[in-house]
């Protein structure tokens, strides 16, 4: 059973444009949450994270958002650019234990 | 952050053969841990390495199959052992910081 769900595996934007890439968990009990964006050929790297006693988080391009009602979050990228494309996955976990993270979703930004 | 290093940073094995990762972190740490990253799949735990005692495997991860080693707070080894071309995968060391966790650069396995 999946707890931490991505259910776009692809995502395509328009260079400028904004990206929305969502992310969808189970536990209620999760109350940190993570995102990071991977290369080919290279480990994941921390972008942004955001507790549960906030509904929203903003570092320069990129904004998360934490619905807790919904057990839902997103990370907006806007304006996106080409650098940008990659796999994105977030992760989410509750105190004390251990990250669970989501399958990804692949962003390609199109000049 | 964290400046994690992971040696080597590839290799294609041969079938019942073992290999020995490495993975170097700038500071001390706590915990570290492995996960796995097997083709167009997410990341997936494989154990929790602590100094000084024994590393807690996840379910269907077994010490035979990948023993760790964890001699000091900077550094730990996974081996991958008795390979199979199940094993092809990429295997990322991480630690934890501050509330976030930070991984190295991975070691992509080809095992024929």
């Amino acid at each position: 059973d999946q707890q931490v769900k991505q259910n776009s595996p692809s995502l395509s934007v328009q260079e400028g444009r904004i990206s929305i890439l969502n992310c969808d968990y189970t536990n209620s009990m999760f109350d940190y949450f993570l995102w990071y964006k991977k290369y080919p050929a290279e480990g994941p790297t921390f972008l942004i994270s955001i507790s549960s006693i906030k509904d929203k988080n903003e570092d320069g391009r990129f904004t998360v958002f934490l619905n807790k009602s919904a057990k839902h979050l997103s990370l907006h990228i806007v304006p996106s650019q080409p650098g940008d494309s990659a796999v994105y996955f977030c992760a989410a976990r509750k105190d004390g234990q251990n990250f669970v993270f989501g399958p990804g979703t692949r962003l390609s930004v199109l000049p | 952050s964290a400046v994690i290093s992971q040696k080597p940073s590839r290799d294609i094995c041969q079938r019942g053969t073992s290999l020995t990762i490495q993975c170097q972190v700038d500071s001390q740490v706590t915990m570290m841990f492995w996960y796995r990253q097997q083709p167009g799949q997410s990341l997936t735990l494989i154990a929790t390495a602590n100094q000084g005692s024994e590393a807690t495997y996840e379910s269907g991860f077994v010490i035979d199959k990948f023993p760790i080693s964890r001699p000091n707070l900077t550094f730990s080894t996974l081996t991958v052992s008795n390979m199979s071309p199940e094993d092809s995968s990429i295997y990322l060391c991480s630690v934890l910081r501050a509330y976030e966790q930070y991984f190295g650069p991975g070691t992509r396995l080809t095992v024929t």
